[in-house]
């Protein structure tokens, strides 16, 4: 069990631009969820992937923000024309799946928007 | 939207003290949970209550759940500087996501 991992851990680009982090789930995990947070608050839900299937997607994903999981293995979030408000850190966490759903998070990608 | 609210929005204490935070949520929940982030990081699993269960102990933490009020509890007793952090709870309705409260900053001083 090497945990969730992410990323890159820290991501500064200008507004306009387009960014795509990745997350790798613990190994055996069939749902995987995305979070962002801003600072000072508890993590917003973004959407979650049951294997490979997006089963659920937040009224905050703008169509500026996609979401994959080919395979059902690694998912990748791209926000496109990123705007300054798109700053915060996003997180992925993933879960078995079965009963009683305890997330495992990874320690988040870091977004600047400039 | 975030369903939960934590009490208080930050806390400090001294090492040695107990801790308590509360959690409030609005609607009926299939279990609770709380999570703690140190600065900059991931969260972390704490404990897990159900919702026809109305307490539980994990070493020295202790949730209480009251479905009659909405309302869970999270006591840290004999606080350590390694308790600083901060702490959310988190609901499962029954779909299958969490949503989080906006969680207490809590600082253990030494």
């Amino acid at each position: 069990d090497t945990g969730v991992s992410q990323d890159p851990r820290h991501k500064i680009t200008k507004r306009g631009q387009n960014v795509t982090f990745r997350c790798d789930p613990i190994s055996e995990h069939n749902r995987l969820y995305w979070y962002r947070q801003t600072l000072g608050q508890g993590p917003e839900f973004l959407t979650y992937f049951q294997n490979e299937a997006q089963l659920e997607k937040s009224r905050l994903l703008s169509d500026r923000f996609s979401a994959e999981r080919p395979k059902g293995s690694f998912s990748t979030l791209e926000i496109q024309r990123t705007e300054q408000g798109d700053s915060a850190m996003y997180l992925c966490a993933s879960s078995q799946g079965q009963g009683d759903e305890k997330l495992f998070f990874g320690s988040g990608t870091q977004l600047s928007v400039l | 939207s975030q369903q939960g609210e934590e009490d208080p929005q930050a806390l400090s204490i001294q090492e040695g003290e107990n801790a308590t935070m509360n959690c409030s949520y609005k609607t009926s929940i299939n279990n609770l949970q709380w999570y703690r982030q140190n600065s900059g990081r991931g969260l972390v699993h704490l404990i897990l209550i159900r919702s026809n269960e109305r307490e539980k102990h994990s070493g020295r933490l202790r949730v209480t759940l009251d479905t009659s009020k909405k309302s869970s509890s999270l006591l840290i007793t004999a606080s350590r500087a390694a308790d600083t952090a901060s702490y959310f709870c988190a609901t499962n309705r029954g779909a299958q996501k969490l949503v989080f409260g906006q969680g207490t900053r809590l600082t253990i001083n030494p």
